[in-house]
């Protein structure tokens, strides 16, 4: 596997539903982002972790809750979403946070539909 | 607060034809990317560019940056289907831990 990886790519779930999507970066990289990818909207950062601390947390309910066992591994678990949380999730790593570092290499997303 | 704001939303075009992208951002930065994204998959860098009248140049596609009027352009020279795509500006935020603020994006489509 190369580059940044997400599973499942695609997920479907009721609002109830406890489920974590999961991302891996292979490029050797400390630093790890969630995004959130509306139609018609910017991209939305959504939490960043650097050498595993997580550094920012753009005011997520806390419905969301990442997790960063390691540099080279990022979860987002859901629990009790809403149907407007349905969007593309992506994952995205970089070198570091710092400027000159901070080149972010995407992974495919996570297509979610909350029910 | 920085905001950035791309224009057209929107382009359809037919091969051949020239147009340009533009980005404008609200506040002082020396950073700017450009990304593409082919229709459900990743975001690819296309361009860094990193200081006041940059210009960068790959293929058809040729980025600037004007920092003083705080605007990037992403201009398209004859035009081929395979550039269609939804292209992104995305500019470093000084005054927030240097996080990526993006633009909407600009769907672009090109017509054989």
């Amino acid at each position: 596997e190369t580059g940044v990886t997400q599973t499942p790519r695609h997920l479907v779930m009721g609002m109830t539903n406890k489920k974590s999507l999961k991302c891996e970066q292979h490029l050797g990289h400390n630093a790890m982002y969630w995004y959130k990818q509306s139609a018609k909207k910017p991209l939305e950062l959504m939490f960043v972790y650097n050498f595993k601390e997580q550094t920012e947390n753009n005011s997520v309910p806390s419905r969301f809750s990442p997790e960063c066992p390691n540099s080279s591994h990022l979860f987002l678990h859901l629990h009790t979403l809403q149907p407007e949380d349905s969007a593309l999730y992506l994952c995205a790593s970089s070198l570091r946070t710092s400027v000159g570092y901070n080149e972010q290499f995407f992974g495919p997303g996570t297509r979610l539909t909350v029910l | 607060e920085l905001k950035v704001e791309q224009n057209p939303l929107f382009l359809s075009m037919q091969e051949g034809k020239n147009y340009t992208i533009y980005c404008n951002y609200s506040t002082t930065s020396d950073r700017l990317y450009w990304y593409r994204q082919d229709p459900g998959k990743s975001l690819e860098s296309l361009f860094v560019l990193l200081s006041n009248g940059a210009v960068k140049q790959e293929g058809r596609l040729m980025a600037s940056l004007d920092t003083k009027a705080r605007l990037s352009t992403l201009h398209i020279t004859a035009a081929v289907h395979d550039l269609s795509a939804t292209y992104f500006c995305a500019v470093v935020h000084m005054d927030s831990n240097y996080q990526l603020i993006w633009g909407a994006g600009t769907k672009l489509i090109i017509k054989p």
